[in-house]
């Protein structure tokens, strides 16, 4: 059974940083592109950044590009993303998500979410 | 203001069917493939259709999707209680080169 034990969630000051982390088990770990997805307070759902199988391409939403780092440990099965600068827009609960094949993105689909982790920023 | 828009609600009474729109353009829908995804209260989202018309394996075949140029929709026929939620469409948005989820719809169940 796939799973997913986020943590590193929690409250932050605007301006600091907080990185989250992603312990997944359950599949070949290194076989699958991973991403994250937040959802804000009474918002929709927002992709945030995305992962390749091998850690070496990366891709971010415009809001977190240059402050946010998304970051891969094949070895641990863990998925990580490091978020700096951080304002009151960002305050959401934060998914670990995993793609459904090895297929493009553009022909792919999230078909495990872990629980959520929640982050709040606030002074 | 998300690149693929879909209606904020839709209802229907036990039994009826629903149907969910999903529009966007030729540099994601069009030429990507189209996800859905139920989020129900207090849960983790839920894969519901991939691959624009593809069930999932214990997604019941009372959800359907369907893609059409630059739309796509999903279908619930059979409306129960259990399926009071937001629904979800996302497709890859090559503009962006990223994924763009729809805005979102409540269903509510009468």
């Amino acid at each position: 059974e796939v799973q997913f034990l986020e943590s590193g969630g929690g409250l932050v000051q605007p301006g600091e940083s907080l990185t989250l982390s992603c312990s997944a088990s359950g599949f070949s770990f290194n076989r699958y592109a991973l991403s994250w997805v937040r959802q804000a307070p009474g918002k929709g759902l927002k992709w945030v950044s995305t992962i390749s199988e091998s850690g070496d391409s990366t891709k971010y939403a415009d809001f977190a590009k240059g402050r946010f780092i998304i970051s891969r440990d094949n070895s641990k099965n863990t998925v990580s993303l490091q978020m700096s600068s951080m304002g009151a827009d960002d305050t959401a609960v934060y998914y670990c998500v995993k793609f459904g094949s090895s297929a493009w993105y553009r022909y792919n689909w999230f078909d495990r979410w872990g629980q959520g982790s929640l982050v709040t920023v606030s002074s | 203001q998300s690149v693929v828009t879909q209606p904020p609600s839709a209802s229907g009474t036990p039994g009826q069917g629903v149907i969910i729109s999903c529009s966007g353009s030729r540099a994601n829908i069009g030429n990507n493939h189209v996800a859905w995804y139920q989020h129900l209260p207090g849960t983790a989202p839920k894969l519901l259709i991939y691959n624009n018309n593809q069930r999932p394996s214990g997604v019941p075949d009372r959800f359907s999707g369907s893609r059409s140029g630059t739309s796509a929709s999903l279908a619930i026929s059979g409306l129960q209680s259990e399926d009071e939620g937001d629904y979800y469409c996302a497709a890859w948005d090559d503009n962006l080169d990223g994924l763009a989820f729809g805005g979102g719809t409540k269903v509510t169940v009468l």
